[in-house]
């Protein structure tokens, strides 16, 4: 199976900053990997798909990019709303697997 | 109006058998197909197993001796069944859509169903 470890596994951050996420993957992926934002309560909603492409409606303070084995999801100057908790997930070959999620807080 | 929804029993007995029904629309199961992903209470997701539109099934290799996931394409429903359930079971089941762009991903969740395993 496909490990797909993400970092940090929580992060407090100003509205000011650029937020960044990690997943490394412990096998080659290619863009199988696709990002997803969770608030409580809720199903998870796209974000990024591809490793880098925008989910329509998706704020473009939010982009995805890899290199090698490690995919990013950048937030750049991001809003309160964006509070929650996000994961990758790699879709390259089953089982599929996620992140083990990181914890976003706005302060 | 392309919709997924998860029914469930909510309540479940230690040992027995789960359940969950995942009823689709807006789309066909014979050229679609239907993933099952699961989320204990304050914890990540996992991935449980897809039924593919050509009706082959993959499944988490931790339980696929206990997971069977069927459809009946004429009802747009998908079965998701657990055997020998145990507390840490307990979960919000979803089931989602996957859409082949480049590659892989999911657009499409229902809003799942909460199931609590208890003696």
């Amino acid at each position: 199976d496909i490990q797909m470890t993400q970092s940090p596994a929580s992060l407090s951050a100003s509205l000011e900053e650029i937020v960044t996420i990690t997943c490394k993957a412990s096998q080659g992926i290619d863009d199988y990997l696709s990002w997803y934002q969770q608030k409580p309560g809720k199903s998870p909603q796209l974000l990024i798909y591809d490793a880098a492409s925008l989910a329509d409606g998706v704020p473009s303070r939010f982009s995805g990019s890899r290199s090698g084995s490690q995919y990013s999801l950048k937030i750049s100057r991001p809003q309160v709303d964006d509070s929650g908790i996000y994961y990758c997930l790699q879709s390259y070959s089953t089982p599929w697997t996620f992140g083990g999620g990181t914890k976003l807080e706005l302060k | 109006q392309v919709q997924m929804k998860e029914t469930g029993p909510g309540l479940v007995q230690t040992t027995q058998t789960l359940s969950v029904t995942c009823t689709v629309s807006g789309f066909s199961l014979a050229s679609d197909g239907v993933h099952w992903v699961r989320q204990a209470p304050g914890k990540g997701l996992e991935w449980m197993g897809v039924i593919w539109g050509d009706g082959n099934t993959n499944y988490n290799s931790a339980l696929r001796s206990r997971l069977t996931i069927s459809r009946d394409v004429s009802k747009s429903q998908v079965f998701l069944t657990v055997n020998s359930l145990q507390a840490d079971d307990t979960a919000v089941y979803y089931c989602a859509g996957a859409v082949l762009l480049r590659y892989w991903f999911f657009d499409l969740w229902g809003p799942g169903t909460m199931v609590t395993v208890s003696s």
